[in-house]
């Protein structure tokens, strides 16, 4: 079946690295991806990885994935205010078009 | 120069009146879609439509009708609106390819009916 889950809240203290992460049951999404949605906004892509890589660091981000675990992190270093936010893991099953998300995690920082 | 663009941002409506979202990507993708996402934030699916073809059509009540005049349009109208049609309505465009379809998105339109 296709299913993502993720833990729907997070707090970390401004500075801190903030780990969020993510399951799936579908093993045969080529990419997954991380959207951020601030409140009351759009949904940004913030990165993705091919599913035959490990790992994909981009500036403050870092993506790792465990295909056997099925599982999905998405790791941000210095976590500021700014990062604030509702962060959804997702993934395409079958290369189909359709994004399954999440339930999103709510990254709350405290200064 | 926005990417992917939603008109109106925001529509407040009655029970029972007829209204349309605009959608408009100028990043020369093929392929748009619509997805709902409710008071809980979660996000489904509704439509896509590939060079103006649609290609995928979850369970949606018939009230709801995509159209594609193009392959940088694409619109959505609801009939006979309901309270439970209320929520957040997101467009988003990707080009089509064999791996995967990474997909961009609007900034939304929040519709609530009272």
């Amino acid at each position: 079946g296709e299913d993502v889950e993720q833990s729907l809240f997070l707090s970390v203290r401004e500075g801190d690295s903030s780990v969020i992460n993510c399951t799936y049951t579908d093993s045969s999404s080529t990419y997954l991806y991380w959207y951020k949605q601030e409140p009351g906004a759009g949904l940004q892509l913030l990165t993705y990885i091919f599913s035959n890589m490990d790992m994909k660091q981009d500036q403050r981000l870092t993506v790792l994935l465990n295909k056997k675990d099925k599982h999905l992190s998405l790791r941000i270093a210095d976590t500021q205010t700014g990062d604030s936010a509702i962060y959804f893991c997702a993934e395409i099953p079958n290369q189909g078009g359709k994004l399954i998300f999440g339930q999103g995690t709510e990254l709350s920082v405290k200064p | 120069d926005t990417a992917v663009s939603q008109t109106p941002k925001y529509l407040v409506t009655q029970m029972g009146n007829d209204k349309s979202i605009k959608c408009e990507q100028n990043l020369g993708h093929d392929t748009m879609y619509w997805y709902k996402q409710d008071s809980k934030k979660f996000l489904k699916i509704m439509f896509s439509y590939n060079n103006k073809e649609l290609i995928i059509n979850e369970t949606v009540p018939n009230r709801f009708s995509p159209k594609s005049p193009d392959k940088a349009h694409l619109n959505l109208h609801i009939n006979s609106l309901e309270l439970g049609d209320s929520a957040v309505y997101f467009c988003a465009s990707s080009q089509w390819t064999a791996g995967g379809q990474t997909q961009y998105f609007g900034p939304g339109t929040r519709l609530l009916v009272l």
